[in-house]
Protein backbone atom coordinates (compact mmCIF):
# COMPACT_ATOMS: atom_id res chain seq x y z
CA UNK A 1 0.00 0.00 0.00
CA UNK A 2 1.21 3.70 -0.19
CA UNK A 3 2.56 5.05 3.11
CA UNK A 4 5.35 8.04 3.79
CA UNK A 5 7.47 8.19 6.72
CA UNK A 6 9.44 10.61 8.13
CA UNK A 7 11.10 11.00 11.44
CA UNK A 8 9.24 13.60 14.09
CA UNK A 9 11.82 15.60 15.49
CA UNK A 10 14.62 17.79 13.86
CA UNK A 11 16.77 20.27 15.91
CA UNK A 12 19.41 22.24 14.03
CA UNK A 13 21.64 25.22 15.19
CA UNK A 14 20.80 28.56 13.82
CA UNK A 15 23.07 29.06 10.30
CA UNK A 16 23.85 25.43 9.87
CA UNK A 17 21.78 23.42 7.25
CA UNK A 18 18.87 21.36 7.91
CA UNK A 19 18.35 18.09 6.16
CA UNK A 20 14.69 16.36 6.73
CA UNK A 21 14.31 12.84 5.02
CA UNK A 22 11.39 11.14 4.22
CA UNK A 23 10.81 7.68 2.21
CA UNK A 24 7.62 6.24 0.51
CA UNK A 25 6.57 2.77 -0.92
CA UNK A 26 4.85 3.32 -3.70
CA UNK A 27 6.67 2.83 -6.87
CA UNK A 28 4.10 4.57 -9.07
CA UNK A 29 4.83 8.38 -7.65
CA UNK A 30 4.52 10.75 -9.93
CA UNK A 31 5.17 14.01 -8.09
CA UNK A 32 6.77 13.94 -4.30
CA UNK A 33 6.49 17.44 -2.48
CA UNK A 34 7.43 19.45 0.63
CA UNK A 35 4.86 21.45 2.26
CA UNK A 36 5.51 23.71 5.27
CA UNK A 37 3.04 24.29 7.96
CA UNK A 38 3.82 27.41 10.67
CA UNK A 39 2.03 27.50 13.74
CA UNK A 40 -1.66 27.98 13.89
CA UNK A 41 -1.49 27.78 9.92
CA UNK A 42 -2.77 25.32 6.97
CA UNK A 43 0.08 23.74 4.75
CA UNK A 44 1.89 25.82 2.09
CA UNK A 45 3.53 24.08 -0.73
CA UNK A 46 7.11 25.09 -0.18
CA UNK A 47 8.72 22.71 -3.49
CA UNK A 48 7.70 19.76 -5.58
CA UNK A 49 9.90 17.29 -7.59
CA UNK A 50 8.67 15.66 -10.58
CA UNK A 51 9.75 11.62 -10.59
CA UNK A 52 12.05 12.03 -13.27
CA UNK A 53 14.39 14.41 -11.88
CA UNK A 54 16.52 13.55 -9.17
CA UNK A 55 17.62 16.54 -7.51
CA UNK A 56 15.79 20.47 -7.50
CA UNK A 57 17.21 23.56 -6.55
CA UNK A 58 15.39 26.76 -4.98
CA UNK A 59 17.19 29.59 -3.68
CA UNK A 60 17.84 27.78 0.06
CA UNK A 61 15.95 24.62 -1.00
CA UNK A 62 17.83 21.60 -2.22
CA UNK A 63 15.09 18.14 -2.86
CA UNK A 64 17.23 14.93 -3.97
CA UNK A 65 14.91 11.87 -5.34
CA UNK A 66 16.71 8.59 -5.35
CA UNK A 67 13.97 6.65 -6.78
CA UNK A 68 15.48 3.33 -6.24
CA UNK A 69 15.87 3.62 -2.69
CA UNK A 70 12.39 5.72 -2.97
CA UNK A 71 14.12 8.18 -0.87
CA UNK A 72 13.36 11.51 -0.79
CA UNK A 73 15.33 15.14 1.46
CA UNK A 74 14.99 18.47 1.87
CA UNK A 75 17.78 20.32 2.92
CA UNK A 76 17.76 24.01 3.92
CA UNK A 77 20.90 26.04 3.87
CA UNK A 78 21.32 28.39 6.40
CA UNK A 79 18.38 28.21 8.69
CA UNK A 80 16.82 30.41 10.02
CA UNK A 81 14.45 31.08 12.99
CA UNK A 82 11.39 31.76 10.33
CA UNK A 83 12.06 28.04 9.08
CA UNK A 84 10.76 26.71 12.44
CA UNK A 85 7.64 25.11 11.30
CA UNK A 86 6.34 21.39 10.63
CA UNK A 87 7.73 19.79 7.47
CA UNK A 88 5.48 17.44 5.51
CA UNK A 89 6.87 14.91 2.89
CA UNK A 90 3.79 14.06 0.51
CA UNK A 91 3.48 12.06 -3.01
CA UNK A 92 0.64 11.82 -5.52
CA UNK A 93 0.30 8.45 -6.90
CA UNK A 94 -0.50 8.42 -10.89
CA UNK A 95 -3.66 6.58 -10.63
CA UNK A 96 -4.91 8.20 -7.37
CA UNK A 97 -6.16 12.01 -6.99
CA UNK A 98 -5.33 12.46 -3.49
CA UNK A 99 -1.73 13.08 -1.81
CA UNK A 100 -0.43 10.96 0.29
CA UNK A 101 1.19 12.52 3.10
CA UNK A 102 3.87 11.91 5.93
CA UNK A 103 3.02 12.31 9.43
CA UNK A 104 5.40 15.43 9.08
CA UNK A 105 8.95 16.47 10.71
CA UNK A 106 8.81 19.23 13.35
CA UNK A 107 11.95 21.34 13.07
CA UNK A 108 13.14 23.47 15.74
CA UNK A 109 16.38 25.84 15.84
CA UNK A 110 18.21 26.85 18.47
CA UNK A 111 20.65 29.76 19.02
CA UNK B 1 -3.96 34.99 -4.70
CA UNK B 2 -5.44 31.96 -3.30
CA UNK B 3 -7.91 31.78 -0.70
CA UNK B 4 -9.48 28.98 1.09
CA UNK B 5 -11.48 29.56 4.43
CA UNK B 6 -12.81 27.73 6.78
CA UNK B 7 -15.72 29.01 9.25
CA UNK B 8 -14.58 28.67 12.36
CA UNK B 9 -10.92 28.88 13.81
CA UNK B 10 -11.95 26.75 17.20
CA UNK B 11 -14.77 24.60 17.60
CA UNK B 12 -16.54 23.48 21.06
CA UNK B 13 -18.75 20.69 20.85
CA UNK B 14 -20.86 18.83 22.91
CA UNK B 15 -20.29 14.68 22.69
CA UNK B 16 -23.55 13.83 20.21
CA UNK B 17 -23.91 16.90 18.63
CA UNK B 18 -23.92 17.30 14.57
CA UNK B 19 -21.51 19.31 13.76
CA UNK B 20 -20.63 21.28 10.37
CA UNK B 21 -17.71 22.34 9.37
CA UNK B 22 -17.74 24.61 5.96
CA UNK B 23 -15.02 25.03 3.22
CA UNK B 24 -14.80 28.17 0.90
CA UNK B 25 -12.13 28.09 -1.90
CA UNK B 26 -11.96 31.33 -4.57
CA UNK B 27 -9.73 29.55 -7.43
CA UNK B 28 -12.67 27.75 -8.99
CA UNK B 29 -10.61 24.72 -8.36
CA UNK B 30 -12.29 20.79 -9.12
CA UNK B 31 -10.81 18.89 -6.13
CA UNK B 32 -11.72 19.88 -3.09
CA UNK B 33 -10.51 17.87 0.39
CA UNK B 34 -11.24 17.21 4.19
CA UNK B 35 -8.11 16.04 6.57
CA UNK B 36 -7.95 15.25 9.79
CA UNK B 37 -4.29 16.53 11.76
CA UNK B 38 -3.31 14.64 14.66
CA UNK B 39 0.19 14.84 16.10
CA UNK B 40 2.71 11.86 15.03
CA UNK B 41 -0.27 10.47 12.84
CA UNK B 42 0.07 13.52 9.94
CA UNK B 43 -2.93 13.95 7.91
CA UNK B 44 -5.28 11.85 7.17
CA UNK B 45 -7.61 11.77 4.39
CA UNK B 46 -11.65 11.86 5.63
CA UNK B 47 -13.44 12.31 2.24
CA UNK B 48 -12.41 13.97 -0.95
CA UNK B 49 -14.85 15.77 -3.93
CA UNK B 50 -13.67 15.99 -7.59
CA UNK B 51 -16.81 17.90 -8.63
CA UNK B 52 -20.20 19.33 -7.67
CA UNK B 53 -22.29 16.72 -5.59
CA UNK B 54 -19.76 13.98 -6.35
CA UNK B 55 -17.74 12.79 -3.15
CA UNK B 56 -14.80 9.75 -2.73
CA UNK B 57 -14.26 8.36 0.86
CA UNK B 58 -10.85 8.67 2.02
CA UNK B 59 -8.40 6.83 4.50
CA UNK B 60 -10.77 7.25 7.78
CA UNK B 61 -14.43 8.29 6.40
CA UNK B 62 -16.17 6.61 9.08
CA UNK B 63 -18.35 8.83 11.32
CA UNK B 64 -18.59 11.65 8.66
CA UNK B 65 -19.91 12.60 5.82
CA UNK B 66 -19.75 15.73 3.37
CA UNK B 67 -21.64 17.92 0.98
CA UNK B 68 -20.24 19.59 -2.56
CA UNK B 69 -23.73 21.52 -3.71
CA UNK B 70 -22.00 24.32 -5.05
CA UNK B 71 -18.10 24.05 -6.43
CA UNK B 72 -16.66 26.46 -4.05
CA UNK B 73 -17.94 25.20 -1.03
CA UNK B 74 -17.38 21.61 0.90
CA UNK B 75 -19.08 20.74 3.71
CA UNK B 76 -17.54 18.55 6.28
CA UNK B 77 -20.55 16.91 8.82
CA UNK B 78 -20.28 15.03 12.04
CA UNK B 79 -23.87 13.61 12.64
CA UNK B 80 -23.16 12.46 16.27
CA UNK B 81 -19.93 13.85 17.23
CA UNK B 82 -17.60 11.91 19.48
CA UNK B 83 -14.48 12.74 21.50
CA UNK B 84 -12.01 10.58 19.52
CA UNK B 85 -13.13 12.93 16.91
CA UNK B 86 -11.00 15.44 18.77
CA UNK B 87 -8.86 17.25 15.74
CA UNK B 88 -7.65 19.57 13.81
CA UNK B 89 -9.26 19.44 10.42
CA UNK B 90 -7.92 20.99 7.55
CA UNK B 91 -9.80 21.85 3.85
CA UNK B 92 -7.69 22.19 1.22
CA UNK B 93 -8.45 22.18 -2.71
CA UNK B 94 -6.63 22.11 -6.40
CA UNK B 95 -7.00 22.10 -9.95
CA UNK B 96 -8.07 18.37 -11.24
CA UNK B 97 -4.96 18.59 -14.37
CA UNK B 98 -1.77 18.11 -13.44
CA UNK B 99 -0.98 22.29 -14.77
CA UNK B 100 0.46 22.69 -11.24
CA UNK B 101 1.72 19.58 -10.08
CA UNK B 102 -1.79 19.22 -8.21
CA UNK B 103 -1.18 21.27 -5.96
CA UNK B 104 -2.85 21.76 -2.78
CA UNK B 105 -4.72 24.79 -1.13
CA UNK B 106 -5.06 24.81 2.73
CA UNK B 107 -7.34 26.92 4.48
CA UNK B 108 -6.08 27.40 8.33
CA UNK B 109 -7.87 24.49 9.79
CA UNK B 110 -10.32 24.71 12.25
CA UNK B 111 -9.68 23.00 15.86
CA UNK B 112 -12.53 21.22 16.89
CA UNK B 113 -13.09 19.74 20.58
CA UNK B 114 -15.93 17.34 21.80
CA UNK B 115 -16.84 17.59 25.19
Amino acid sequence: GEDVEQSLFLSVREGDSSVINCTYTDSSSTYLYWYKQEPGAGLQLLTYIFSNMDMKQDQRLTVLLNKKDKHLSLRIADTQTGDSAIYFCAEKVSSASKIIFGSGTRLSIRP
Amino acid sequence: DVKVTQSSRYLVKRTGEKVFLECVQDMDHENMFWYRQDPGLGLRLIYFSYDVKMKEKGDIPEGYSVSREKKERFSLILESASTNQTSMYLCASSFLSGDRAYEQYFGPGTRLTVT
